[in-house]
This record gives C-alpha cells, structure tokens and sequence, in this order.
C-alpha cells in the first residue's frame, strides 16, 4: 500500500520568507499528486495538483511544486510567505484506484 | 457554483447511540468519497461510490460504519454503537469520476462533520 510522508509537522517563519514543504510517497507505478490546504476554520481546498507533463506545476495564490520522480517526492514551495498563508497543508498521492492517501499534514505559522 | 455539502457541521453524541451523517456532492459528479480526520491518525480514507459499481469499502475501521448512495447523489454515513475513538472530523468529496491511466479526475471536499462522542 501506499505511503505519503511529510517530514515538518511544524513551520514557523515570517512574512517575506520562502517557504518549502517536504512531501516523500511510497509508490513505484504511476501518481498523481496533490496538495491541499486547510485554512483555520475552512475546509480543504485544492492548492495545486499534478497529473503529467512538466514537473513544476503552479498553483493558486503563489505556490508551486515540483515533482521528482527518481526521489519520489513532490515538494511545495512558495518565494514570499504572507501573514494570510497561515494553514495546514497536506499532500496526497492518487496511485491505484481512486482514493487518496494523505501525508500526515504540516502546521505552518507566518509571522506578521 | 455550489460546493460539497454536509449536514449536520457538529453533531455531539453519547457512547453507543447511531448517528447518520449527510453529504450533498457537487452537481454532476459521479464519485463520492468518506475520509476521517482524526488528531492520532490524521486523514483516513473510509468508502469510495462510483455511480452504479459497488462501493470500495476497504477504508471502513469496523461493521459499525456503513454508507449508502441513493440515486446515485446524496450519501449517507451511518455509525452504530458509537465508540469514543469515533470522535473525530467526517469529510466528503465529489469528483466527476473519470478513470483510468490518464484520468485527471481531482476531488472537492465538503467542510466536514464534526462529530464528539461522550
């Protein structure tokens, strides 16, 4: 079964600051991948995912995330943190079937 | 246009009474799927409805938790004898349920059913 890892359960930082989040999976066939995010008090929105074609696929609101294929991973970057990129952000992986495997989540906290 | 749905958004409960819980997925999607969001097990695919197929249930904890799809829209999550480790946030998502190697088939969740069990 598949697996999806995330290595920071918890980032601080400040506003300005860039910010790079880890996302490891466990899988030898073909993924899609996602990142979702979770806002204090709103529901999980889709950030940015990632079917085929170019690896670094951007997304809403500034991010961006590159997928590496000989590493398994699919790393979410943003250059300029600001205040409202408050949230959790998860990664997920789609391998077989329909159904999405979650990474454990990673807290991040912008400092005004 | 309207997102996923879910009723009740909280729903506290007493140890060992049912609780069914209500997802509304967005118009025209064919695929519907239960998670849970728990702070030991983060989250947890539970059941998974493509329009007639039969449901894969591989995510559901115990025969407790049961779910059915009726007219191929709404769905429901029941719940019997609900234990304490139950206690957690129900989430549905709705995707338009295409398949296969070259699918871009992407989920949308709803905001989620809290549920306490005392």
């Amino acid at each position: 079964a598949q697996s999806v890892s995330q290595h920071n359960h918890h980032v601080i930082l400040s506003e300005a600051a860039s910010l790079e989040l880890g996302c490891n999976y466990s899988y030898g066939g073909t993924v899609n991948l996602f990142w979702y995010v979770q806002y204090p008090g709103q529901h999980l929105q889709l950030l940015l995912k990632y079917f085929s074609g170019d690896p670094l696929v951007k997304g809403i609101k500034g991010f961006e995330a590159e997928f590496i294929k000989s590493k398994f991973s699919f790393n979410l970057r943003k250059p300029s943190v600001q205040w409202s990129d408050t949230a959790e952000y998860f990664c997920a992986v789609k391998a077989a079937g329909n159904k999405l495997t979650f990474g454990g989540g990673t807290r991040v906290l912008v400092k005004p | 246009g309207a997102g996923v749905s879910q009723s009740p958004s909280n729903k506290v409960t007493e140890k060992g009474k049912d609780v069914e819980l209500r997802c509304d997925p967005i118009s025209g999607h064919t695929a519907l799927y239960w998670y849970r969001q728990s702070l030991g097990q983060g989250l947890e695919f539970l059941i998974y409805f493509q329009g007639n197929s039969a449901p894969d249930k591989s995510g559901l904890p115990s025969d407790r938790f049961s779910a059915e799809r009726t007219g191929g829209s709404v769905s429901t999550l029941t719940i019997q004898r609900t234990q304490q480790e139950d206690s957690a946030v129900y989430l549905c998502a709705s995707s338009l349920g295409t398949s296969g190697a070259r699918s871009t088939d992407t989920q949308y969740f709803g905001p989620g059913t809290r549920l306490t069990v005392l």
